[in-house]
């Protein structure tokens, strides 16, 4: 969906570099996502932002932080990478609603720790 | 904890009906049944969403039985492209973060 973009969409890095994933969206939405997704397997949530003053941890938050810099921008940092974080990373959006909201995916970036 | 019990695969050729069922033993009052489809390298994206009884939109079906333990995703004449990765999530505004919980999904293979 091009209303949420990542960048960049691929990367590769050393163990150990500190690295930054970006996501910016333009659809409104209040709610944003980071998820990570390993070969052959589901979406897992690493954190997850309801406004800009809100921050929570998701299923896999150790080794990664956030930042939320604006309501449309959501970055997901690297401090130490490792190769187990070789992943497809995922951004989505989202607007609170009265019922289980939709989320709205980003195209991933596919990162490499070598 | 909401989670839901999907079949890893499926396979069925052009033209054909298909049925992914998904199990939700857990699901509380509050929550609603979402399926998502994703192809490779993509994000997943929004398919249909219901609550209780049947939901109809251009691309899919969904049916929830009275008891809402599972729910069946329908997805009538396939074709090729419609060859994805299929995902079945349930929980409610308000709910923890497993309401965002994914799963393995069901890899759905049409043939031709």
């Amino acid at each position: 969906d091009a209303d949420v973009t990542q960048t960049p969409r691929n990367r590769i890095t050393k163990t150990g570099k500190r690295i930054m994933l970006e996501c910016s969206q333009t659809k409104g939405h209040d709610r944003m996502y980071w998820y990570r997704q390993d070969p052959g397997l589901g979406l897992r949530l690493i954190y997850y932002s309801f406004d800009v003053k809100d921050i929570n941890k998701g299923e896999i938050s150790d080794g990664y932080s956030v930042s939320r810099q604006a309501q449309a921008k959501f970055s997901l940092s690297l401090e130490s990478a490792i190769p187990n974080q070789t992943a497809l990373y995922f951004c989505a959006t989202s607007r609170s609603s009265g019922r289980q909201e939709t989320q709205y995916f980003g195209p991933g970036t596919r990162l490499l720790v070598l | 904890l909401a989670k839901t019990t999907q079949p890893i695969s499926m396979d069925s050729y052009e033209g054909q009906e298909v049925n992914i069922t998904c199990s939700h033993n857990n699901i509380a009052t509050n929550d609603y049944i979402t399926w998502y489809q994703q192809f490779p390298s993509q994000g997943p994206r929004f398919i249909i969403q219901g609550y209780k009884t049947k939901v109809t939109n251009e691309v899919a079906s969904l049916f929830i039985p009275a008891d809402r333990k599972s729910s069946t995703l329908s997805l009538p004449r396939v074709s090729l492209s419609d060859t994805a990765v299929y995902y079945c999530l349930v929980g409610a505004l308000g709910g923890n973060f497993n309401k965002f919980y994914f799963g393995s999904g069901t890899k759905l293979n049409v043939k031709p």
